[in-house]
């Protein structure tokens, strides 16, 4: 158990709706990160969170979007959906910044159907 | 955009055999990060080991070890004496302060 949180844990929508995938990162750690794994495209880097600011931004789309709460827990939020954006959701969390070890969640199942 | 390159799908070893995962990776940039991270069947992704690019020392945990090859873009895992529990995908990862990309994995099985 790495300590980082994620709910749902499974999710399964239809195309064009919107979904709010939560984490909640291990004590202390101000660092938030979300990734997609998906069968075609591996695993990505969507975006970084720091203390509640954006920090870095990777290959996420413009129909999603993220943010981190003064509690520190992070939602990312998926807008019209597409087949394609089924995969597995990641989060992860580090002390501070990415070069710090960073502990998983166990991840969100989208399936878009 | 830097790129992260296994080239090795799947891999296979013998239990308390030795085995080299394959890792290589393209950038400009001087001061980077290099990881290894373990995606088990459970899906949970764990950190196996770290390299700073600025390191001449090669990173070792225990039965894990990197061979960096920073002239060559090179940074291979090596498992020693490896044990059923290592059976897993295995992703390279390249970080600098714009970037985070990760390699498609390699497939590892270990045969009793």
């Amino acid at each position: 158990d790495s300590g980082v949180t994620q709910t749902p844990k499974h999710l399964i929508t239809a195309t064009g709706q919107r979904v709010t995938l939560r984490c909640s990162p291990r004590s202390g750690d101000l660092s938030v990160y979300w990734y997609q794994q998906s069968l075609d495209q591996g695993l990505q880097f969507l975006i970084q969170y720091y203390n509640g600011e954006e920090r870095a931004k990777g290959n996420i789309l413009e129909r999603f979007s993220a943010q981190q709460f003064p509690d520190l827990h992070s939602e990312l939020n998926l807008s019209s959906l597409e087949l394609g954006d089924s995969a597995l959701y990641f989060c992860a969390s580090s002390v501070l910044g990415r070069v710090n070890e960073q502990f998983f969640g166990p991840g969100t199942r989208l399936t878009v159907l | 955009a830097q790129t992260v390159t296994q080239s090795q799908p799947e891999m296979s070893v013998q239990e308390a055999e030795t085995v080299t995962l394959s890792c290589t990776y393209d950038t400009s940039e001087s001061d980077y990060y290099l990881f290894w991270y373990k995606q088990p069947p459970s899906r949970q992704m764990i950190l196996v080991i770290r390299q700073e690019a600025y390191k001449q020392q090669n990173a070792t945990e225990n039965r894990f070890s990197v061979n960096f090859q920073k002239a060559a873009k090179s940074f291979s895992l090596k498992i020693s004496d490896s044990q059923l529990g290592d059976a897993a995908m295995y992703f390279c990862a390249y970080l600098d302060n714009n970037d985070m990309r990760f390699g498609a994995g390699t497939r590892l099985t270990v045969k009793p």
